[in-house]
């Protein structure tokens, strides 16, 4: 049982360069999540999706996009990368009717 | 939207002291106040959570309060250990069909001194 795996891990991307983040899960979770967290500052939620093939934007959505055609898979991906988006991504999911999110371990990336 | 700030930015305590962090919200409507611990390289992850129906919750060293009246949570941990070293994040969520979306504080180093 991996629980959220997130990859990759670490990423350097240019400014204009695009890249996708994955996270899949084996929870048989129906909520999943994308985060950032900049240095410093809490968490700030840019997608979020209540099952596969439902997504809604969070807080910060510019500049990402999200798709769930399966209930494992979230993948999180940056158009024309921007250094704005040097940050650490998180995703998560959690259970409908319960509180607890559960979290990958993070993807570092770095726009230069 | 919910807006959840957290104080202090940093604690530094010694082995053996009680650390409480605090948090203030601004949406009424919220209902659920979870903690989280982050240690280094990894995700936060739950440690504790209180429901508005419930003034205080405890679970052996840490316990949260919440005043709905005042709009604010405190996470207290006594008898603190240096494996309590790490990045805490308080939260804030009203129940939602839309799903549980997490409003997070700007987190509290705590760093536990031996």
């Amino acid at each position: 049982n991996a629980g959220v795996t997130q990859t990759p891990k670490f990423r350097i991307l240019k400014i204009g360069q695009s890249m996708t983040l994955q996270c899949t899960q084996d929870m048989n979770h129906n909520y999943m999540y994308w985060y950032r967290q900049d240095p410093g500052m809490g968490l700030k939620l840019i997608y979020y999706s209540v099952g596969a093939g439902i997504t809604d934007k969070g807080e910060v959505p510019n500049g990402y996009n999200v798709s769930r055609s399966t209930t494992e898979d979230f993948p999180l991906r940056l158009e024309l990368a921007a250094p704005s988006q040097t940050s650490v991504y998180f995703c998560a999911t959690g259970l409908a009717g319960t509180g607890e999110l559960f979290f990958g371990e993070g993807s570092r990336l770095t726009v230069l | 939207g919910e807006n959840v700030e957290q104080h202090p930015s940093t604690l530094s305590v010694q082995e053996g002291d009680s650390a409480v962090i605090k948090c203030t919200y601004s949406d009424s409507a919220s209902n659920y106040f979870p903690w989280y611990k982050q240690e280094l390289g990894k995700g936060p992850q739950l440690i504790i959570d209180i429901r508005s129906n419930v003034g205080e919750k405890k679970d052996q060293r840490i316990a949260v309060t919440l005043n709905k009246t005042a709009k604010h949570f405190s996470l207290h941990i006594t008898e603190t250990q240096p494996e309590d070293s790490a990045v805490y994040f308080c939260a804030a969520s009203k129940a939602s069909g839309a799903g549980n979306m997490l409003t997070f504080g700007g987190g509290t180093r705590l760093m536990v001194k031996p």
